[in-house]
């Protein structure tokens, strides 16, 4: 699976959109961008995927730089409840079955 | 609740003992995953069954034994563990191995090794 890098750690106010950063320079045609998210104490739960195109869903927004080198997490109004590890993967839609999580980064929301 | 269910909670099992793990979906899901999760670390990924047939195994070694009899369960047998193996087990399920499917996970089995 090819390389993301994300800062470790952000920062948001309460009831602000947010924009989490993921940066994929060796992304392959093949690669669907995925998000998942791990709130304390709790196992990681998917947040969005796509491949080219932004995407949209109930619970954030998924922005995709034309070149797809990067992708951007957009979660429109953050609650306390979004406080959470952000983990921007990468899969080969080739069968291969790897979910392989790095160090994601770490959301504070400030009230 | 993710439809992924996964017991114990939390287990404290000394280096001489024998436990199992249990993770159990009713999703529909053809592949199963165990990941650990220590302290400060990235989740690592253990194994992967795919349609009950094991189709990843990360160097793990020998004292974790896993087991899928069926589409629905998938157990992760100890032995004679560390305390070093002390972290989060973490079972996982998607539909199939696809890369455009979501994986639901479970709240994970808290481990200590005494």
């Amino acid at each position: 699976d090819a390389k993301t890098t994300q800062p470790n750690s952000m920062e948001s106010n309460e009831e602000e959109p947010v924009h989490l950063p993921c940066n994929h320079s060796t992304i392959s045609g093949t690669d669907y961008i995925h998000w998942y998210r791990q709130l304390p104490s709790q196992g990681p739960e998917y947040v969005i995927h796509g491949l080219t195109s932004n995407v949209n869903n109930r619970m954030a927004s998924l922005a995709i730089a034309e070149d797809r080198k990067s992708s951007t997490l957009i979660l429109h109004r953050a609650t306390l409840r979004d406080a959470a590890v952000y983990y921007c993967i990468l899969r080969d839609w080739r069968g291969n079955e790897k979910l392989t999580f790095g160090t994601g980064t770490r959301l504070t929301i400030i009230p | 609740e993710t439809g992924v269910t996964q017991t114990p909670r939390h287990l404290v099992m000394g280096m001489t003992n024998k436990k199992s793990l249990k993770c159990e979906q009713h999703l529909g899901h053809n592949a199963m995953y165990w990941y650990k999760q220590s302290a400060k670390k990235p989740l690592e990924l253990m194994f992967v069954y795919s349609l009950e047939e094991r189709v990843e195994n990360n160097s793990v070694p020998s004292r974790f034994s896993p087991e899928c009899p069926n589409s629905s369960h998938l157990f992760l047998h100890l032995h004679t563990l560390q305390p070093e193996d002390s972290a989060l087990y973490l079972c996982a399920s998607s539909q199939d191995p696809a890369a455009n499917t979501e994986a639901f996970f479970g709240q994970g089995t808290r481990l200590t090794v005494v």
